[in-house]
């Protein structure tokens, strides 16, 4: 089972909305992953959390606010999002097998986000 | 810097074989990754590759020659619901951040 579920599916909010995005992965893996994808484009890493640690921030504005509560979840926190913010987020989670550093990352369906 | 370079877009015909050829320059490597991603949809592990070679799995093989810092993937008896976007993904070394290119839109006509 390589699955990672993601919810909700689509997602519209105002500028001044507070919404969260949610990730799940019963696979055991320890590294869990948000990218932001827009159209024909590649996906762009945001953040990647470790053993439930935040590990990277690849300079994500604050209106961006990751959490992971534990080693099956992440969460995706907005609040005050511009338009350009809309976008296809993808989870993706691999096994952070840090001897060898080369673990498949495998990513969910994704929430497509619309910010009026 | 990190560069990984593929073709925009490519067109074949049911049945046919594809090549899709990616190129990279990286500070490090610790393995290839291809995914397919269809329009809308989360992408798809198709294959890894860290050693020089082929790695075949069914009607799709990848090649690796860390070398020349090149690889590619092949999709033999192509159908139509391979018409997808075909990322190449590059694993630096010593971190967990997989470095994409820009993805190669394969049509395929009946």
């Amino acid at each position: 089972d390589t699955e990672v579920t993601q919810t909700p599916k689509h997602l519209v909010m105002g500028m001044t909305n507070k919404k969260s995005l949610k990730c799940e992965q019963h696979m055991g893996h320890r590294a869990m992953y948000w990218y932001k994808q827009k159209a024909k484009k590649p996906p762009e890493l945001m953040f990647v959390y470790s053993y439930e640690k935040l590990s990277i921030n690849e300079s994500v504005p604050s209106r961006f606010s990751p959490e992971c509560p534990n080693s099956s979840l992440l969460n995706l926190h907005l609040h005050a999002l511009q338009p350009e913010d809309s976008a296809l987020y993808l989870c993706a989670s691999s096994q952070d097998l840090r001897e060898i550093r080369t673990d498949t990352q495998y990513f969910g369906p994704g929430t497509r986000l619309t910010v009026l | 810097g990190q560069n990984i370079d593929q073709p925009t877009e490519m067109t074949a015909t049911e049945g046919a074989i594809v090549q899709i050829n990616c190129t990279y320059q990286t500070s490090g490597f610790n393995g290839l990754f291809w995914y397919q991603q269809h329009a809308g949809e989360a992408p798809t592990f198709l294959s890894y590759n860290v050693l020089d070679g082929l790695e075949e799995k069914g009607r799709f093989s990848s090649f690796l020659s860390r070398s020349k810092g090149y690889s590619y993937l092949l999709l033999k008896e192509l159908q139509m619901k391979d018409s997808a976007s075909y990322l190449c993904a590059v694993m630096g070394y010593n971190t967990d951040k997989l470095i994409f290119g820009t993805g190669t839109r394969l049509q395929v006509f009946p």
